[in-house]
C-alpha cells in the first residue's frame, strides 16, 4: 500500500520567502507529526495532529512555524519568511494511534536549503 | 530535547560480521523504538521493545532491553551492505504525554565489503 508521501522532495528559497511544505499521510492514521531534522542528528519534534487538531505545537521554533491538517488528512507545513537557520530536512510521520507504542511511518522528507 | 543516546556515534565493519549498537536514556519509559535511514531517505521502524520485555529478535535483528541500566542494544548477525544506515533509538517516557518520542543522534553504520 501507499506509504506517506512528502513533496516537494527539494526545495530552495530565498531569505525570506515563504514556504509551503505538503505531507501525505497514510490512510486512516489518526497521529501526524512533523519532525526537523539536521545533517547528523535525530528528528526533532516540531507538531503533533490527532485527526485534524493539533494537540501539541510546542516544538515550532517560531511564530514564523505554522501547520495545519484541516480535514484531519493532508497536512501542510508553513513557513513565512524563511532565515538561513531553517535550512534542514523537514519530515512528516503518521501512525495508527498516538502512543509511543505505535510505530511511525516516515515519508522521505522535503529538504530545504534557504539562500 | 534528546533523551537517547547512542553509540557508538560511527561504526564500520565488514560484511558478515555483528554489528552492536547501544542507546542510553535518562527517564523511565513505556517502550523503546529502533528505526533505520538511508542516506536521504525517510527513517524505517525496525522493532518495538516494551519496558517488561527484556529481549526481542526480528530477523537478522536483536534488540535486548535493561531497564535497570536505562539502556538498550540493537545486534545486526551476518551484516550485509544493505544494512548500511544511520540507526535511531527512539523512547516515549511514561511521565511526559504518551505521543511523544525523544531521540538520539544515531549511529552511522558503514559495512564494508
Amino acid at each position: 500500500g501507499a506509504g506517506v508521501s512528502q513533496s516537494p522532495r527539494y526545495k530552495v528559497a530565498k531569505r525570506g520567502q515563504d514556504v509551503a511544505l505538503r505531507c501525505d499521510p497514510i490512510s486512516g492514521h489518526v497521529s501526524l507529526f512533523w519532525y526537523q531534522q539536521a545533517l547528523g542528528q535525530g528528528p526533532e519534534f516540531l507538531t503533533y495532529f490527532q485527526n485534524e487538531a493539533q494537540l501539541d505545537k510546542s516544538g515550532l521554533p517560531s511564530d514564523r512555524f505554522f501547520a495545519e491538517r484541516p480535514e484531519g488528512s493532508v497536512s501542510t507545513l508553513k513557513i513565512q519568511r524563511t532565515q538561513q537557520e531553517d535550512s534542514a530536512v523537514y519530515l512528516c510521520a503518521s501512525s495508527l494511534y498516538g502512543s509511543g507504542g505505535s510505530p511511525l511511518h516516515f515519508g522521505n522528507g522535503t529538504r530545504l536549503t534557504v539562500t | 530535547s534528546q533523551q537517547g543516546e547512542e553509540d557508538p556515534q560511527a561504526l564500520s565493519i565488514q560484511e558478515g560480521e555483528n554489528a552492536t549498537m547501544n542507546c542510553s536514556y535518562k527517564t523511565s519509559i513505556n517502550n523503546l523504538q529502533w528505526y533505520r535511514q538511508n542516506s536521504g531517505r525517510g527513517l524505517v521502524h525496525l522493532i518495538l521493545i516494551r519496558s517488561n520485555e527484556r529481549e526481542k529478535h526480528s530477523g537478522r535483528l536483536r534488540v535486548t532491553l535493561d531497564t535497570s541500566k536505562k539502556s538498550s542494544s540493537l545486534l545486526i548477525t551476518a551484516s550485509r551492505a544493505v544494512d548500511t544506515a544511520s540507526y535511531f533509538c527512539a523512547t516515549d517516557s511514561d511521565m511526559d504525554s504518551n505521543y511523544q518520542l525523544i531521540w538520539g543522534a544515531g549511529t552511522k553504520l558503514i559495512i564494508k565489503p
